[in-house]
């Protein structure tokens, strides 16, 4: 079955530390993958997407994305956390149908 | 553009009486989406429409829940009757295609049931 793996329900880093939030995907063939974030009281918004072309992706407020065929891994990261940072990430993928498939999300604590 | 509307932002209600959750996608966008947020379950996908027409409704969770679609700018869903493990954020989300790839999510309206 497909399905999208984030490891981890909570990360929390210092202010100023890299970033890294992991996610694995389960699908017989290629994805399009996202992430998204959801600040407090918010829907979820775009943060990246990968479709085709360049595996390493980047987004908005300084994260990027790497694609890792091989590894069926699309973690997130960004080299310098900000306060700003902290709201729940959701990584995201569909096979060219109807339906986008989920993470159960991380939250992200970033420590001043 | 105003992105997607939900209203009511806020919904608190007794349980048995019926709930309606509005939402206006994106103007241009043909697909429309309703999922429901819980700590304990996630983000579900409850009801999905193309081009107006309900294609898959497999994740609403019983025939307590409806939604419609009577055109391309206005759904909605209803909970008739209502009971508290309804008590949830129920998002609307809209894209510009079937085979596209963003959803563009409404603020959510969360609903209390009593």
């Amino acid at each position: 079955a497909q399905s999208v793996t984030q490891l981890g329900s909570h990360v929390s880093v210092s202010e100023g530390a890299l970033v890294l939030l992991r996610c694995n995907y389960s699908s017989s063939v290629p994805p399009y993958l996202f992430w998204y974030v959801q600040y407090p009281n918010q829907g979820l918004q775009l943060l990246l997407k990968y479709t085709t072309g360049a595996t390493l992706v980047k987004g908005i407020n300084g994260f990027e994305a790497e694609f890792k065929k091989s590894e069926t891994s699309f973690h997130l990261t960004k080299p310098s956390a900000h306060m700003s940072d902290a709201a729940e990430y959701f990584c995201a993928y569909h096979t060219g149908g109807f339906k986008t498939i989920f993470g159960a999300g991380t939250r992200l604590f970033v420590k001043a | 553009d105003a992105g997607v509307i939900q209203s009511p932002r806020h919904e608190v209600t007794e349980m048995g009486q019926e709930v309606t959750l509005r939402c206006k996608p994106i103007s241009g966008h043909n697909s429309l989406f309703w999922y429901r947020q819980t700590m304990m379950r996630g983000l579900e996908l409850l009801i999905y429409f193309n081009n107006n027409v309900p294609i898959d409704d497999s994740g609403m969770p019983e025939d307590r829940f409806s939604a419609k679609m009577p055109n391309a700018s206005f759904s909605t869903l209803k909970i008739q009757p209502s009971e508290p493990r309804d008590s949830a954020v129920y998002f609307c989300a809209s894209t510009p295609g079937q085979y596209t790839d963003t959803q563009y999510f409404g603020p959510g309206t969360r609903l209390t049931v009593l």
